[in-house]
């Protein structure tokens, strides 16, 4: 069954730093999203994409954040100059359409930790 | 704006036996998608079970089912004889039907963590 994946599992990194996760959402899918879980609280959407353009933003995702589909399989988040509050579970999503009940599938995230 | 509310933050249940987690919202729209997903201790999310407002007729996957009241705006979710890897986190999550700002995203409870005695 085709899903979606994620690299790194962990990523560390220091406050101030670039990271740059990534996700290969299923093969033919079309939106793509952005979640996020600080540690014991609930998950945060905060960004869809398609048709190369982000289509939906909250209001976590501000300046610092970009998101971008550099060939025609990854899907990727960076983030510029990460800070402490940063840290959380980032998962990536994908869902054929936007239409209809259609679901979205969830990656097994990436736990970024800022140090 | 919609909100989610799972007023249950832990939740246990014998093995075999049946349990139900509960899940509020609050919405002004009358049509969207409701969904609960699990979260294990791998801390994936995989869908559990999905309902369409417009139906009245309540989900079920095999041993998981959903009572939709939606009037009272609840959405409770029941699993039947249990078993222990049904253990994990439970999310609770809204999607919009309508097209436009706010149609794309899910948005989530603070999740009950199920337990389940063997």
């Amino acid at each position: 069954e085709p899903e979606v994946t994620q690299t790194p599992s962990h990523q560390v990194t220091q406050m101030g730093q670039e990271v740059i996760l990534r996700c290969v959402p299923i093969s033919n899918h079309l939106y793509f999203y952005w979640y996020r879980q600080i540690l014991g609280q609930k998950v945060e959407f905060l960004v869809s994409f398609y048709n190369n353009e982000i289509s939906e933003k909250s209001e976590i995702f501000d300046d610092q954040f970009s998101v971008e589909r550099p060939d025609g399989s990854n899907f990727t988040l960076k983030i510029r100059s990460t800070k402490l509050e940063d840290s959380a579970m980032y998962f990536c999503a994908s869902s054929r359409t936007s239409g209809s009940p259609d679901t979205q599938y969830f990656g097994p995230g990436t736990r970024l930790t800022v140090l | 704006a919609q909100t989610v509310t799972q007023s249950q933050p832990e939740m246990s249940v014998q093995e075999a036996e049946t349990v139900t987690l509960s899940c509020t919202y609050d919405t002004s729209e009358s049509d969207y998608y409701l969904f609960w997903y699990k979260q294990p201790p791998s801390r994936q999310m995989i869908l559990v079970i999905r309902q369409e407002a417009y139906k009245q007729q309540n989900a079920t996957e095999n041993r998981f089912s959903v009572n939709f009241q939606k009037a009272a705006k609840s959405f409770s979710l029941k699993i039947s004889d249990s078993q222990l890897g049904d253990a994990a986190m439970y999310f609770c999550a809204y999607r919009s039907a309508y097209s436009g700002a706010g149609s794309y995203q899910l948005t989530f409870g603070k999740g009950t963590k199920l337990s389940v005695i063997p």
